[in-house]
Formats: structure tokens, C-alpha cells, sequence
């Protein structure tokens, strides 16, 4: 089946920082990324839809300034966390659509701890 | 937007009873409706999905029940093994574009 991969797998950062989450399709190509959050023992909430070359939408409740997306190539979205604070500590889960087989494959997700 | 609805939001059996979990969605638009499995920590891992136009759908031990009508689907696990305990979710999507997930359930099975 089609990978997805995420990088970093984990990452600790200080209050008031930046942090990018790279998500990326490795064996086809992805016009549209997902980004999901998930908190602990909760479910996953789509957080915004990448559409390459063109600006994400965001559902409803979620920062556009401060959940920047850029999805520059096929292969290729990035969800950077601006002046990251405890409460966006979470589990950080991109999935990409494969257009031609009509499915999405989910990354591993990012684990994001912010001290 | 969507809302999708599951229950429940834990379920514990005996190894080798059968398992229900059910969900309810909110866009008759809604045409695709996938479950998950995941561990701790790891990936949602698809397990069976259902499109609009099929009423029902197996795989061996799991299988998904789709009432348009109703705007509800199921997903039924028999013959339950300890390695089948995970938190399962069930999504609904329209044409594989955003998938809004339920809250997911818990699935204890007891050796």
C-alpha cells in the first residue's frame, strides 16, 4: 500500500517557540494533505485540508495564524506550530489522498510536547 | 459540517464473543465510511470501510453494516481475540475528501 511519512516522530520544545511537522507521500502524489490532532484517549480532529499550491482551509475553531500550512509540492505539506504553548501539545497525525485509487493513507503521526 | 457520533465508548467481552460498535452521522452527503484500529501511539490502521451504495460488507471475523436511511453504520467483530483490543473509530467522509472522525471505542477482550 502507499506510504505517508512524518518527521520528526517526536519532538520537545520550550514555550514561545515554533515547531515544523513535515508529512510527506512516498510512493504517489497527494494534491490534497489532511492534518489531524489528537489528545490523549481522545478521537482525531481534522484540524485543516492542504490543497497543493493553493492556501489550506481550516475548520472552524482552528488558528489559521498559528497552525501554518504549506503544501508546495505533491509530496510535501508542512504544519508549523507558532509560539507553541502546553496546551498544543498533542499527537499530530497528517494523512494524504491518492486521487487515482481513491483512499487516504495516514502518516505515523508527530508527538509534539511543549514545556 | 458533519458530525459524527459512536458508541460505545467502551466495550468489554469474553475472547471469542462478538463485538458491535455503532455510529451515527449527520450529512446524507456523506458517501464513504471507513473504521480504523489504533494503538497506543501509533496510526489509525484501516480496517474495512463501506461505500453508499452497498448495504452491508465482510472480511473474515469483521464486517459493516450501512443504513443510509437511518444514517447509521456498524461495525461487527466475531469470534473476538485478545489481539483485537484496541480503540476503534469509525469516519465518514463524502468523496474521500475530510474524514470526521467519532469518538472512538475502546475494545477490552478478556482472555
Amino acid at each position: 500500500g502507499a506510504v505517508v511519512s512524518q518527521h520528526p516522530s517526536w519532538v520537545i520544545c520550550k514555550s514561545g517557540t515554533s515547531v515544523k511537522i513535515e508529512c510527506r507521500s512516498l510512493d504517489f502524489q497527494a494534491t490534497t494533505m489532511f492534518w489531524y490532532r489528537q489528545f490523549p484517549k481522545q478521537s482525531l480532529m481534522l484540524m485543516a485540508t492542504s490543497n497543493e499550491g493553493s492556501k489550506a482551509t481550516y475548520e472552524q475553531g482552528v488558528e489559521k495564524d498559528k497552525f501554518l500550512i504549506n503544501h508546495a509540492s505533491l509530496t510535501l505539506s508542512t504544519l508549523t506550530v507558532t509560539s507553541a504553548h502546553p496546551e498544543d501539545s498533542s499527537f499530530y497525525i497528517c494523512s494524504a489522498r491518492d486521487g487515482q485509487a481513491n483512499e487516504q493513507f495516514f502518516g505515523p503521526g508527530t508527538r509534539l510536547t511543549v514545556l | 459540517g458533519e458530525n459524527v457520533e459512536q458508541h460505545p465508548s467502551t466495550l468489554s467481552v469474553q475472547e471469542g464473543d462478538s463485538a458491535v460498535i455503532k455510529c451515527t452521522y449527520s450529512d446524507s452527503a456523506s458517501n464513504y465510511f471507513p473504521w480504523y484500529k489504533q494503538e497506543l501511539g501509533k496510526r489509525p490502521q484501516l480496517i474495512i470501510d463501506i461505500r453508499s451504495n452497498v448495504g452491508e460488507k465482510k472480511d473474515q471475523r469483521i464486517a459493516v453494516t450501512l443504513n443510509k436511511t437511518a444514517k447509521h453504520f456498524s461495525l461487527h467483530i466475531t469470534e473476538t481475540q485478545p489481539e483485537d483490543s484496541a480503540v476503534y473509530f469509525c469516519a465518514a467522509s463524502m468523496n474521500f475528501n475530510k474524514f470526521y472522525f467519532g469518538s472512538g471505542t475502546k475494545l477490552n477482550v478478556k482472555p
